[in-house]
Formats: structure tokens, C-alpha cells, sequence
């Protein structure tokens, strides 16, 4: 069955602080692997997307990275602000062109 | 840039009563949009993929009759939810691929419908 567990469910981090957030998959065959943000009451914005020769994406302060053999990923956030502060969805697509699978998410919380 | 609005973003209704989303793509056409219902602290569960000028593709265990999707235009795809009862109550999210292959996938802002 393809599924995408997230790790952890949530978290609580100071203002300036660096964190990472987990994804494992169990999605065969695999085509991508996308992380979101979504702010509370709000649609999903995509920060990375990574295909199976990527191992590293960088948006600003976000950090993705796959690892396409034990098929887990991770989002790594440097400097945290208060702004982060939202949920963090795992996405992967089994293939190119079909539904998504998509993790519950991690809840971040930056506080000052 | 590609843009994607859905509206309204709330809406509070009787039960009984039917509801009408809208996801407009804005600066790209989009064939196919998807539809998503998301329950609080829950990961967006595909509903139904809409389709321009034909049929949806509804997912397992939703009720075509029941929600009820119109892809009339390249940039415009609403979901109505018909005679919506209080466990219809969540939050409905819309997207479009800007591309062929899904990869850039822009979603709406939402919907929070409350249905009393």
C-alpha cells in the first residue's frame, strides 16, 4: 500500500532555531517528492519538488532531501521565524501524471 | 505569475442547502483540476478530478451525486456540494498543474464550509 508517514506530528521550536522534519514513503514506483507549506486556513504552497536523481534542494531557508534507496526524505529549516510557524506536508507522486500521496503533515510552531 | 483563486473562502449554510466552490486558474488553462477535502489535522484527500468538457473522476466512496463537479472552461472548475448536512462540514481545497506532468501543482486558498 502507498503511504507517507511524517515524522514528527509536531513541534515547538525557538525563534531562530534550526529543525528538521522527516518523511518516509512507501510509494512504488516513484516519480517525485514535494514539500509544502500551509499555513493554517490556507492552501498548500509547494517549497520543494525532487525526482529520484535529486538528492538536495534548496529553497532560501529550506532544505530538502531524498534519499531514493531507504526512500525517506527530510526538510531541514535553518533560522526559523515566527513566520514558519504553519504545517509541513510530504508529497509523493508513485507516477508522473497521476494522483498525489500525501502525508498528514507536521505542525510547526516557532515561538519567540 | 500562475495563480490559483478559489472562492469563497468561508461559507456558512443550512443544512439542506447546497453550496457552490470555485477554482479558477489564473494566467494558465488547466484540462484537469483536483479537488480535496482536508478534516482538521488531517492530511488533503483527493476527491475527484475534474475534468474540461467531460465527466469527473470521483475517488473511492465519494458521492458523485453528492458533490457534484462542473469543468465548463480551460480556467474554471466548481464543486457543489448538494443538500449539505453538518458532516460535509470541513475544509474543501481545489489545485491545477501548470505543467503536463503535475509537477507544478498550484493549489486554491480554501474553502471552510460550516454547515449548521
Amino acid at each position: 500500500k502507498n503511504q507517507v508517514e511524517q515524522s514528527p506530528q509536531s513541534l515547538i521550536i525557538l525563534e531562530g532555531k534550526n529543525c528538521t522534519l522527516q518523511c518516509n514513503y512507501t510509494v512504488s514506483p516513484f516519480s517525485n517528492l514535494r514539500w509544502y507549506k500551509q499555513d493554517t486556513g490556507r492552501g498548500p504552497v509547494s517549497l520543494t519538488i525532487m525526482t529520484f536523481s535529486e538528492n538536495t534542494k534548496s529553497n532560501g531557508r529550506y532544505t530538502a532531501t531524498l534519499d531514493a534507496d531507504t526512500k525517506q526524505s527530510s526538510l531541514h529549516i535553518t533560522a526559523s521565524q515566527l513566520s514558519d510557524s504553519a504545517s509541513y506536508i510530504c508529497v509523493v507522486s508513485a507516477q508522473a501524471g497521476t494522483a498525489l500521496i500525501f502525508g498528514k503533515g507536521t505542525t510547526l510552531s516557532v515561538s519567540s | 505569475g500562475a495563480v490559483v483563486s478559489q472562492h469563497p473562502s468561508w461559507v456558512i449554510c443550512k443544512s439542506g442547502t447546497s453550496v457552490k466552490i470555485e477554482c479558477r486558474s489564473l494566467d494558465f488553462q488547466a484540462t484537469t483540476m483536483f479537488w480535496y477535502r482536508q478534516f482538521p489535522k488531517q492530511s488533503l484527500m483527493l476527491m475527484a478530478t475534474s475534468n474540461e468538457g467531460s465527466k469527473a473522476t470521483y475517488e473511492q466512496g465519494v458521492e458523485k451525486d453528492k458533490f457534484l463537479i462542473n469543468h465548463a472552461s480551460l480556467t474554471l472548475s466548481t464543486l457543489t456540494v448538494t443538500s449539505a448536512h453538518p458532516e460535509d462540514s470541513s475544509f474543501y481545497i481545489c489545485s491545477a498543474p501548470f505543467n503536463l506532468n503535475n509537477e507544478k501543482l498550484f493549489f486554491g486558498s480554501g474553502t471552510q464550509l460550516s454547515v449548521l
